[in-house]
């Protein structure tokens, strides 16, 4: 089974800044990666493909970068609505498909 | 509009069983795989199972020992799991979701249901 380690598990961010979120895979899952967006109380929204293909309708301040092992979820300029909980998802080598643990990004 | 409505969950005793239900629309649900996901109160996400377009391919995640079985009815546009033997740590909110692209064998989750909460406890 592929583990995904996310970190910080926390990160702390002013509002118009940039937000770096990191996401470790226990062994190269080429670019079949995913970043997925959980606000509380709703279902994850697909935010990331393929490593760095942005989903339908993901704002252009999200962006995704990396292969193999390790890879990155930036977000350029933090709106209000971007605090929330962010999960990596492998689909290379499956079953099973594996999460990371999650990043909260929270208001500094 | 695509969406993914769950339904099902509830309270159920130690060793009870349940059998949620996805109902699929605004897309030609026959045409993709299918996955439920759960989430612990306060936890992250976990991937349940897999069953593809046609029902050809079924996954479970090993943790589950052989207690949940996934189904559909494209007929009905429907996704189902059935859960038995429950145990306080299935307690969790389940989700189905949808492989993003159609007939593939493996792909990002694009849509997802808002969620149906399964508690079990005596």
């Amino acid at each position: 089974e592929i583990v995904m380690t996310q970190s910080p598990a926390t990160l702390s961010v002013s509002p118009g800044e940039r937000a770096t979120l990191s996401c470790r895979a226990s062994q190269s899952v080429s670019s079949d990666l995913a970043w997925y967006q959980q606000k509380p109380g709703q279902a994850p929204r697909l935010l990331i493909y393929a490593a760095s293909t942005r989903a339908t309708a993901i704002p252009a301040r999200f962006s995704g970068s990396g292969s193999g092992t390790e890879f990155t979820l930036t977000i350029s300029s933090l709106q209000s609505e971007d605090f929330a909980v962010y999960y990596c998802q492998q689909y290379n080598n499956w079953p099973p498909l594996t999460f990371g643990g999650g990043t909260k990004v929270e208001i500094k | 509009e695509v969406q993914l409505v769950e339904s099902g969950g509830g309270l159920v005793k130690p060793g009870g069983s349940l059998r949620l239900s996805c109902a699929a629309s605004g897309f030609i649900f026959s045409t993709y795989s299918m996955n439920w996901v759960r989430q612990a109160p306060g936890k992250g996400l976990e991937w349940v199972s897999y069953i593809s377009s046609s029902s050809s391919f079924i996954y479970y995640a090993d943790s589950l020992k052989g207690r949940f079985t996934i189904s559909r009815d494209n007929a009905k546009n429907s996704l189902y799991l059935q859960m038995d033997s429950l145990r306080a740590d299935d307690t969790a909110v389940y989700y189905c979701a949808r492989d993003r692209v159609p007939v593939a064998a493996n792909d990002a989750l694009d849509i997802w249901g808002q969620g149906t909460m399964v508690t079990v406890s005596s």
